[in-house]
């Protein structure tokens, strides 16, 4: 059963345009979304993240948005640099209290010069 | 400040064979997460634990796999016997307590031949 899916495996961009990037959940007692980006032979490192009772969070290049009534939620990197390409990982909280991280499988983004 | 230690970086077995995984968690965080990343897919928890006691290991192969964190600080990660569906890089992440950030080490790629 996956709660947190990422339907798209794979994104290019140019590098200076906009690279959107989806997550679909199914639980909606998640209340808190978590984006990871991970480069290769290296641990996944924590980027951005959003509560449930907002809709919009933003950190300099990067924006989380979030949108309740058809759970989904969508990180957007404006403007890509190559430095950008890396897996990032869509992450939502269970539904219990431990901590424990829902992932998504990933979406690997290539921002090409 | 130190980050998560993880070591053997990279480890090749046959199955049936045995193999442990050790972690250092960053200094002073009580909450320790051994996750399974199988390519292609998202990290998935195998075992949580606070300082020393375990929170959840609801997902963790008891009958072949097992985890310790003595003293509440390192903890370690035991397949035995291996099988070749073990093949996966085992990340070990740390936070100060439940629900907070998540530092991940480098992890271990296993291949078990």
């Amino acid at each position: 059963d996956q709660q947190v899916k990422q339907n798209s495996p794979s994104l290019s961009v140019q590098e200076g345009r906009i690279s959107i990037l989806n997550c679909d959940y199914t639980n909606s007692m998640f209340d808190y979304f978590l984006w990871y980006k991970k480069y290769p032979a290296e641990g996944p490192t924590f980027l951005i993240s959003i509560s449930s009772i907002k809709d919009k969070n933003e950190d300099g290049r990067f924006t989380v948005f979030l949108n309740k009534s058809a759970k989904h939620l969508s990180l957007h990197i404006v403007p890509s640099q190559p430095g950008d390409s890396a897996v990032y990982f869509c992450a939502a909280w269970g539904s219990s209290n431990t901590g424990k991280l829902i992932f998504g499988q990933g979406t690997t983004l290539q921002v090409k010069p | 400040e130190a980050g998560v230690a993880q070591s053997p970086r990279y480890k090749i077995i046959e199955k049936r064979q045995s193999v442990a995984f050790w972690c250092n968690p960053i200094s002073g965080h009580a909450t320790l997460y051994w996750y399974q990343q199988i390519l292609g897919q998202g990290p998935k928890l195998l075992i949580q634990f606070q300082n020393n006691g375990v929170v959840d290991d609801s997902q963790l192969p008891k009958d072949r796999f097992s985890a310790e964190r003595l003293k509440g600080v390192d903890s370690t990660l035991k397949i035995q016997p291996a099988k070749l569906e073990d093949s996966a890089v085992y990340l070990c992440a740390s936070s100060p307590s439940y629900r907070n950030e998540q530092f991940f080490g480098p992890g271990t790629r296993l291949t078990v031949l």
